[in-house]
């Protein structure tokens, strides 16, 4: 079965500093992966998606994510964060072909601070 | 864009009462819904998969007679939390694909659950 770690539970960053947010994967097979935002007491929203092709992808609100098979990585990055990214960020695998069964990880809470 | 309604956002009831939460689809169609189960300060957990004209399909450990799901027509599925307790309180989510080649779900915001 797929599982997905996420090994920061609570990063601070200041803002228009530099963030990156670390996933891990663990699947036999080439994965979908996602990466989405929640804000407190809102649903998830999709920053962005890896299928296949350009392990660059690029996704809304500024943000970007490269997937790593050597390292069964897909880590978020932003280059210059903004107050209004403060929320929690969950990084989410699913099984190709299958992605409407995903397994979300325990999520990073970003803290921006001014 | 594709959105996904859920209702009520917030929910307060006694204990033993049951409560239904709806999940609408609206401007697209759905044959299967999946319904997640979020915790305080956790990730979310499927629950069960709603499907469209048949009985839904529940994850390891999730109480088909507690937590009954309905998937009446293609735009809403219900969840029925059962003889609630507050053990039941969380944050329940829903999602559809409005797509399926888009490879990608969209999710409600929520609805909270308090079993007092």
């Amino acid at each position: 079965a797929q599982s997905v770690t996420q090994p920061d539970i609570h990063i601070t960053v200041s803002e228009g500093a530099s963030l990156e947010l670390r996933c891990n994967y663990s699947y036999g097979a080439t994965p979908y992966l996602f990466w989405y935002v929640q804000s407190p007491g809102q649903g998830l929203q999709l920053l962005l998606k890896y299928f296949s092709g350009d392990t660059l992808v690029q996704g809304i609100k500024g943000f970007e994510a490269e997937f790593k098979r050597s390292q069964s990585s897909f880590n978020l990055r932003k280059p210059s964060v903004h107050w209004s990214d403060a929320a929690e960020y969950f990084c989410a695998v699913g099984l190709s072909g299958g992605y409407q069964k995903v397994t979300f990880g325990t999520g990073t809470k970003l803290q921006v601070i001014p | 864009g594709a959105v996904v309604s859920q209702h009520p956002s917030w929910v307060i009831c006694k204990s033993g009462t049951s409560v239904k939460i709806e999940c609408r689809s609206l401007d697209f169609q759905a044959t299967t819904m999946f319904w997640y189960r979020q915790f305080p300060k956790q990730s979310l957990m499927l629950m069960a998969t709603s499907n469209e004209g048949s009985k839904a399909t529940y994850e390891q450990g999730v109480e088909k007679d507690k937590f009954l799901i309905n998937h009446a027509s293609l735009t809403l599925s219900t969840l029925t939390v059962t003889s609630a307790h507050p053990e039941d309180s969380s944050f329940y989510i829903c999602s559809a694909s409005p797509d399926p080649g888009a490879n990608v779900l969209t999710f409600g915001a929520g609805s909270r659950l308090t079993v007092l």
